[in-house]
Formats: C-alpha cells, structure tokens, sequence
C-alpha cells in the first residue's frame, strides 16, 4: 500500500514553453501532498505544501505564479512550471501523507525536469 | 528555521557497520526521519523517531536524543546495494531535510 506515482517520470521542454507534472496517490486519498526540488547532489527542497480543495501554501522565494500547483481530487495533485528556464532543470518530487500517527511521507518516483 | 547537519560521505566494507550522524538546530521540533536514496531515484522511508532512544529495524537502527539536537542512523552488516544516500530529516508533516551523506559500500 501507499504507492505514489508521477508522470511523466522525465522530460524534456524549451525555454519559454510550460509543463505540467501529475502526482497520484494510487491506493489511498491523500489531503496533502508537497512539492519538492532537488538539484544534484542536493536535498530537496520543499517548494509548496498542496492541499486538497484549496490553495496551496508556498515556502519562502518560490514564486508561485511560476510554480501553478492544483489539488482538485484526493488523489492527484499537478505541478505545472510555467514559462520555463534552463535553470528550472530539476529533479521534482511529490510526497503524499504526513498525517496521522506516523507522519510518514511516500515519495512519488519523481520528475526529470530539462530545460533548453 | 531549521539548520541540518550530516557529513557529505562516508565509505565503508561489505559486511561492517557504518554510523552516520546528524545533528539539528530547529525552532519547533516534531519528529525526526531517515530515508534512503538511491541516485535518480525517489526517497524511501527508513524510520522515525520522536522520543530520545533508540529504534531498532532489522540491519536499520536510528537513535535521537532531543537535548542534544543529535540523532544518528546505524546500518549493520552493510550489502553493496546499501551505496545510496542516507537523508536526515525533521519535522512533522512538512519536513526540512538534511544535504544527504553518501555511503559507498566497497567489496
């Protein structure tokens, strides 16, 4: 149980052109769902916390007219990069979960995002 | 905010044990996680911990203690495809995570 999966899982785009990740959580509905970065041999990076039915919250310098998050149903949430750059060019994952008890986040297999 | 530490590599022989350490300086603390990466690959979860102690699972232990801001995850009887990058992260649902330590495992 608790599989997260993303799409597409990477991606090419050019400079200037938009594109838009899909996160699903498979086999349990997910209230909130976050966004993260990771450049190589980085961390991630929390970019915004999506929740269901309502806006989402963006961490501090994430511009969140460049980064549209949507999270229409319980079980997908969408990630659309606008008007992308090269320096976009990430590696983006979702987590679903880190309620309850445990906290715990399942991580989607991620997004290999390039910009040219 | 939040200030994570863990040393960037560390390198060891099949068949030992490996400690890695993290330490921690947060204006809230809730829990502290471990996770595994594997390059290019999403995280997976190791453990949790939100009392001082140690939790044990399998050839996976994570020890916290919260007056020290100090936690270390403690693998056992390393296997090579144990080589990936160990996460420290704190928080509760948001997490803040740590730059990663890489852990080669060499035959």
């Amino acid at each position: 149980g608790a599989v997260v999966s993303q799409h597409p899982s990477w991606v090419i785009c050019k400079s200037g052109t938009s594109v838009k990740i899909e996160c699903r959580s498979l086999d349990f509905q997910a209230t909130t769902m976050f966004w993260y970065r990771q450049f190589p041999k980085q961390s991630l990076m929390l970019m915004a916390t999506s929740n269901e039915g309502s806006k989402a919250t963006y961490e501090q310098g994430v511009e969140k007219d460049k980064f549209l998050i949507n999270h229409a149903s319980l079980t997908l949430s969408t990630l659309t990069v606008t008007s992308a750059h090269p320096e976009d060019s990430s590696f983006y994952i979702c987590s679903a979960g880190g309620t309850g008890d445990s906290y715990e986040q399942y991580f989607g297999p991620g997004t290999r995002l390039t910009v040219t | 905010g939040q200030n994570i530490d863990q040393p960037t590599e560390m390198t060891a022989t099949e068949g030992a044990i490996v400690q890695i350490n993290c330490t921690y300086q947060t204006s809230g603390f809730n829990g502290l996680f471990w996770y595994q990466q594997h390059a290019g690959e999403a995280p997976t979860f190791l453990s949790y911990n939100v009392l001082d102690g140690l939790e044990e699972k399998g050839r996976f232990s994570s020890f916290l203690s919260r007056s020290k801001g100090y936690s270390y995850l403690l693998l056992k009887e390393l296997q090579m495809k144990d080589s990936a990058s160990y996460l420290c992260a704190v928080g509760d649902y948001k997490l803040s995570f740590g730059a990663g330590t890489t852990v080669t495992v060499r035959a």
